[in-house]
């Protein structure tokens, strides 16, 4: 059973630098096709893909948002790290990290299952 | 970029009833090489992280109930649920690579 979950500060100041943990189980990174992502929902908003790694290293940002992200992973301890710089009061929302399970051979890519989240405020 | 926009933001359907949700791509989501449209669909419960329900626009992911099913074709995307029960009311996305949909609410 595939599970994961995310971990790090729920508060933080403007300017401040989020690092995000996600600690998974149920897959290896190391499995040729899988990857894991980062997902974000702001308050009563829609879901916004932040970045992707793959299990060769491979990474994706999203292009708004790529100067601000980075994306690593340990996968001899089944997690994944999500940075992202200079945090603002915009950036308040849930952040879910999800397993890539299939269809990166093909070039497409989608999410399942999802962490539960954590909700991260950004606030002075 | 890519766009998703779906249609319509919210809907009311009774129980048992059938509801109908629309996914617009402002450019073909069609891999020509592999023939598959990528596009995917899930469910977002209330208070819950969202759940894939169909993925390559057709294909139910494994136990997911069979009243939902993914039609479309080109830049046009459907997902039906052929009669709703009271477990679905939710917010239904779909999702292109790194694009979502701006949701649609689904209420009883």
């Amino acid at each position: 059973q595939v599970t994961l979950k995310e971990s790090g500060p729920t508060l933080l100041k403007p300017t401040q630098t989020l690092t995000l943990t996600c600690s998974f189980s149920g897959f290896s990174l190391n499995t040729p096709g899988v990857g894991v992502a980062w997902v974000r929902q702001p308050p009563g908003q829609a879901l916004e893909w932040l970045a992707l790694i793959f299990w060769d290293d491979g990474k994706r940002y999203s292009t708004s948002l790529k100067t601000r992200l980075s994306i690593t992973k340990d996968t001899s301890e089944n997690r994944v790290v999500l940075t992202m710089t200079n945090m603002a009061p915009v950036d308040t929302a849930r952040y879910y990290c999800v397993h890539v399970p299939g269809g990166v051979f093909f070039g497409d890519f989608w999410f399942d299952p999802w962490g539960p989240g954590i909700q991260v405020t950004v606030s002075s | 970029d890519l766009v998703l926009t779906q249609s319509p933001d919210s809907l009311a359907v009774s129980l048992g009833e059938r509801a109908t949700i629309n996914c617009k791509s402002s450019q073909s989501v069609l891999n020509r090489s592999y023939n598959k449209y990528f596009l995917t669909w899930y469910q977002q419960r209330p208070g819950q992280p969202p759940k894939l329900l169909i993925y390559w626009a057709f294909t139910r992911e494994s136990g997911v109930p069979d009243r939902f099913s993914g039609s479309g074709s080109g830049t046009d995307f459907t997902l039906t649920i052929s009669s709703l029960q009271a477990e679905d009311v939710a917010t239904y996305y779909c999702q292109h690579l790194g694009t979502f949909g701006q949701g649609t609410k689904v209420e009883i």
